[in-house]
């Protein structure tokens, strides 16, 4: 699976749109990018995942550029509550086994 | 629908003990695997199963055993604790859907210390 690269920490002001960035310059044309969560110690949540068009859904939106070597995931209206570390995934779609996690973003809401 | 169950939630244990973490899932997902995370650390891979029977090594097996003998459970053994083992181990499962889906769904976590 393709490396991935996140910023070590971010902040966000309550109520404005957080942007995390990932960077996945290796990543091949069956490659899916996901998303994932871990608040506090909990187990991690998925998020959203994609291909090459941008995804939507309840929790977030998902930003892939044209090349496919980059992209954003977009909590539109961030809250305390999504303080968390995020994590940036990137998967082959016909398999699962190894799932390796980096460090991921330490995302901080603030007040 | 319970989801991914651990048990214990916590666990002390003295160096050179062994113990086994239980996981279990509802779900019928066909892959289940075991993470660690050390504090302020992502997590990582200890041992993965792809279906019942079948169990294959992460970043860093050593120390650890698991087996599959159902779909359900796929517990993780440790051999002979050490403190360098202390830490918070997560087991989760999943499964294939259509277009690439491969969801993970996360237990709740064991907090082992080792002392």
């Amino acid at each position: 699976d393709a490396k991935t690269t996140q910023p070590t920490s971010m902040d966000c002001a309550e109520g404005r749109a957080a942007n995390l960035p990932c960077n996945h310059s290796t990543i091949s044309g069956n490659e899916y990018v996901y998303w994932y969560r871990q608040i506090h110690s909990q187990g991690p949540q998925y998020i959203i995942h994609g291909l090459k068009n941008n995804e939507t859904n309840e929790m977030a939106s998902l930003i892939i550029t044209e090349d496919r070597k980059s992209s954003t995931l977009i909590l539109p209206h961030a809250t305390l509550r999504d303080t968390a570390v995020y994590y940036c995934i990137v998967r082959v779609s016909t398999s699962y086994d190894k799932v390796i996690f980096g460090p991921g973003t330490s995302l901080s809401v603030i007040p | 629908n319970a989801g991914v169950t651990q048990t214990p939630k916590f666990q002390v244990l003295k160096t050179g003990q062994s113990m086994t973490l239980q996981c279990a899932q509802d779900m019928n997902h066909e892959y289940m695997s075991w993470y660690r995370q050390d504090p302020g650390m992502g997590l990582r891979l200890i041992h993965y199963s792809v279906g019942a029977g079948i169990t294959d090594q992460g970043e860093v097996p050593n120390g650890y055993n698991v087996s599959r003998s159902t779909t359900e459970d796929f517990p993780l053994r440790l051999l002979s604790a050490a403190p360098s083992q202390t830490s918070v181990y997560f087991c989760a499962s999943s499964y294939l859907i259509g277009q690439g889906r491969t969801e993970a769904f996360f237990g709740q976590g064991t907090r082992l210390t080792v002392v």
